[in-house]
């Protein structure tokens, strides 16, 4: 059976510094997505990871794969506080994704 | 372009009654799927349909019954809806991954339902 872990599940960052996002995934997967998800709203897509090694970088986010350690990381470059938010990570198993509990992101000034 | 739309967006429901979600997607995809969300737990797949045609229990099936009713459509129903369904769902569809197609979930809105 597939299981997602992320940690942390909650950080609390500080405007202008760098933190990362931990996702780590218990059997084998090439596929794995990060998502955004802001209070009371539906989810969005940020990333799409399909092979090993890739990175992707949008903004001051950048998401990577390594699925030989089973392992995305996704780092935060000088948090802003439009970066507030809960991320999941969802990894493919057979065209379904299986979710993390999520990391729920809070900037402070 | 409205994506994967969801209704109803808020219901409220008494122990046993029952209700059905709707949910259609207008990008042609294939695949379609009910999730329901919980805090602390991320989403978790209750069913799924891969194809017009098709459906499957997903991790959380108990309790739920589905019908893709085309390849647009795909309902969730609660027969006699418990408190323990409280929560929120949300449908989402894809097109499978290959072929230039990423396999990544579109989402409705969410359905927000509480049972009393």
């Amino acid at each position: 059976e597939l299981k997602v872990e992320q940690n942390p599940l909650f950080l609390s960052m500080q405007e202008g510094k760098n933190y990362t996002i931990y996702c780590n995934y218990s059997t084998t997967s090439d596929r794995l997505y990060w998502y955004r998800q802001d209070p009371g709203k539906s989810l969005e897509s940020l990333f799409v990871l399909l092979s090993n090694g890739a990175v992707k970088q949008e903004g001051r986010l950048m998401a990577s794969l390594d699925t030989k350690a089973r392992l995305s990381t996704l780092h935060i470059t000088a948090a802003v506080h439009d970066l507030s938010a809960t991320y999941f990570c969802a990894v493919d198993k057979g065209n379904k994704l299986v979710f993390g509990a999520g990391t729920i992101l809070r900037v402070k000034s | 372009n409205a994506g994967v739309t969801q209704t109803p967006k808020f219901q409220v429901l008494k122990t046993g009654q029952s209700m059905t979600l709707q949910c259609a997607q207008d990008m042609n995809h294939n695949s379609m799927y009910w999730y329901r969300q919980d805090p602390g737990m991320g989403l978790r797949l209750i069913y799924y349909s891969a194809s017009e045609g098709t459906t499957d229990k997903g991790e959380v099936p108990n309790g739920y019954n589905v019908s893709r009713l085309n390849k647009r459509e795909f309902s969730l129903r609660l027969e006699s809806a418990a408190p323990s369904q409280t929560s929120v769902y949300f449908c989402a569809s894809s097109a499978l991954a290959g072929g230039g197609y990423t396999g990544e979930l579109f989402f409705g809105e969410g359905s927000r339902l509480t049972v009393l």
